[in-house]
């Protein structure tokens, strides 16, 4: 079975700062590796996902995100961060094989202040 | 494109009662989920359609919760009788369903249910 853990449950970060979401997965197969966005009373967007290939990946917004296989991390990184990217942020796992069932982490509320 | 749609968007209901959810996918997609997301908690997946085939209903109270997709199109998610512990977001995603590294998928506003 997966699993996905999100040490932080919250992260306040100045406006203008670098950020760095952390999300560790367990799994005895292979995975492919998802971070998603969800905004105040909306639904979940996809940031960026690791299907293969190079382990640092590039999303939309600016966010990136380096697969770790030896630390069996997937953390999530922006340089600089902007008011308009306060939400919670959802890592989640799935097998490559099968139904591609997600597994998700508990989230990261990121608030960014002024 | 028309993204997810579902409605409501907000309910609440009395423990005992009934309730029912609806969600259309995207066009073209053949697999629909429903999540249920509790505050403070990630999404879990309740139950996977493959056009109108039941995926995976592993993690689906079945006493309880029902789904139906039954022309492979729009689903519904019923409750019957509601408990305190459902009060939650029901999360509607869709995906084209081929089931390779490109299934990516997409997600509705969601249903918040409040359960007194």
């Amino acid at each position: 079975a997966q699993s996905v853990t999100q040490l932080d449950s919250q992260v306040p970060v100045f406006e203008e700062a670098p950020v760095e979401l952390r999300c560790n997965y367990s799994s005895s197969v292979s995975v492919y590796l998802f971070w998603y966005v969800q905004y105040p009373n909306q639904g979940l967007q996809l940031l960026l996902k690791y299907l293969s290939g190079s382990t640092l990946v590039k999303g939309i917004n600016g966010f990136e995100a380096e697969f770790n296989k030896s630390q069996t991390s997937f953390h999530l990184r922006k340089p600089s961060v902007h008011i308009s990217d306060t939400a919670e942020y959802f890592c989640a796992v799935s097998k490559i094989s099968g139904t591609y069932k997600y597994i998700f982490g508990t989230g990261t509320r990121l608030k960014v202040l002024a | 494109e028309a993204g997810v749609a579902q409605s409501p968007r907000y309910k609440i209901i009395e423990k005992r009662q009934s309730v029912a959810f609806w969600c259309n996918p995207i066009s073209g997609h053949a697999t629909l989920y429903w999540y249920q997301q509790i505050l403070g908690q990630g999404p879990k997946l309740l139950i996977q359609f493959q056009n109108n085939g039941v995926v995976d209903d592993s993690q689906l109270p079945k006493d309880r919760f029902s789904a139906e997709r039954l022309k492979g199109v729009d689903s519904t998610l019923k409750i019957q009788p509601a408990k305190l512990e459902d009060s939650a977001v029901y999360l509607c995603a869709s995906s084209t369903g081929t089931f390779s590294s490109t299934d990516t998928q997409y997600f509705g506003p969601g249903t918040r249910l409040t359960v007194l």
